[in-house]
């Protein structure tokens, strides 16, 4: 069970917008920890996608945005490509857990 | 540009420890405000955090493995390591090792190694 919490998938057709949420609590999120976000392929590692809720490391497209509200946040992609097709991890900070660093579940991208 | 590299043994049996060493290359361990992580992933699985170590020697671990971790790091050789003991099956992963950004509100991980898996069986 993961602390942060994401839907386990979610689907679009080419050029569609789709959003991942990522739901929290008061000690994470909520308490004004930042969001970012990891895009991961199968059988490679998880590459930095947003960091700080929506800004967006170099190289990064724009149809990559993300957004935080109080005890979520939310990554939106818009003009889905095929290429998109993948994992996304949301993280943030736990202020019950010892200073852990923690992840959402993971959500799946397919592009229809 | 900085990269990772994670190496260890791909095998371990049950109750013994789990060692691996990340190799930091294209840059100085001990330069700018980075601490040194370890995360891992269960096939088919979501991340789990292991855990940090600053290049002055301090840590921190996730609860839950905190009893059976200790996180290290070797200035001289551009190197960080974990040690996880008594393993069991529950700890085969691909475990990550990754740089990561502490100068701001919340840290993240820009950097990551490729992974190497570790498989726990007799």
């Amino acid at each position: 069970q993961s602390v942060l919490t994401q839907p386990p998938s979610v689907s679009g057709a080419p050029g569609q917008r789709v959003t991942i949420s990522c739901t929290g609590s008061s000690s994470n999120i909520g308490a004004g920890y930042d969001v970012h976000w990891y895009q991961q392929f199968p059988g490679t590692a998880p590459k930095l996608l947003v960091y700080g809720n929506s800004h967006r490391p170099s190289g990064v497209p724009e149809r990559f945005s993300g957004s935080k509200s109080g005890t979520s946040a939310s990554l939106a992609i818009t003009g889905l490509r095929a290429e998109d097709e993948a994992d996304y991890y949301c993280q943030s900070y736990d202020s019950t857990l010892s200073g852990s660093e923690v992840f959402g579940g993971g959500t799946r991208l397919t592009v229809l | 540009q900085v990269q990772l590299q994670e190496s260890g043994p791909g095998l371990v049996k049950p109750s013994q420890t789990l060692s691996l060493t990340c190799t930091v290359s294209g840059g100085s361990i001990s330069g700018g405000t980075f601490y040194w992580s370890w995360i891992r992933q269960p096939a088919g699985k979501g991340l789990e955090w292991i855990g940090r170590v600053f290049t002055s020697g301090s840590t921190n671990y996730n609860p839950s493995l905190k009893s059976r971790v200790t996180i290290s790091v070797d200035t001289s050789k551009n190197q960080f390591s974990l040690n996880l003991r008594s393993v069991t099956a529950a700890d085969t992963a691909v475990y990550y090792c990754a740089r990561t950004n502490y100068d701001v509100l919340t840290p993240f991980s820009s950097i990551w190694g490729q992974g190497t898996h570790v498989t726990v069986s007799s």
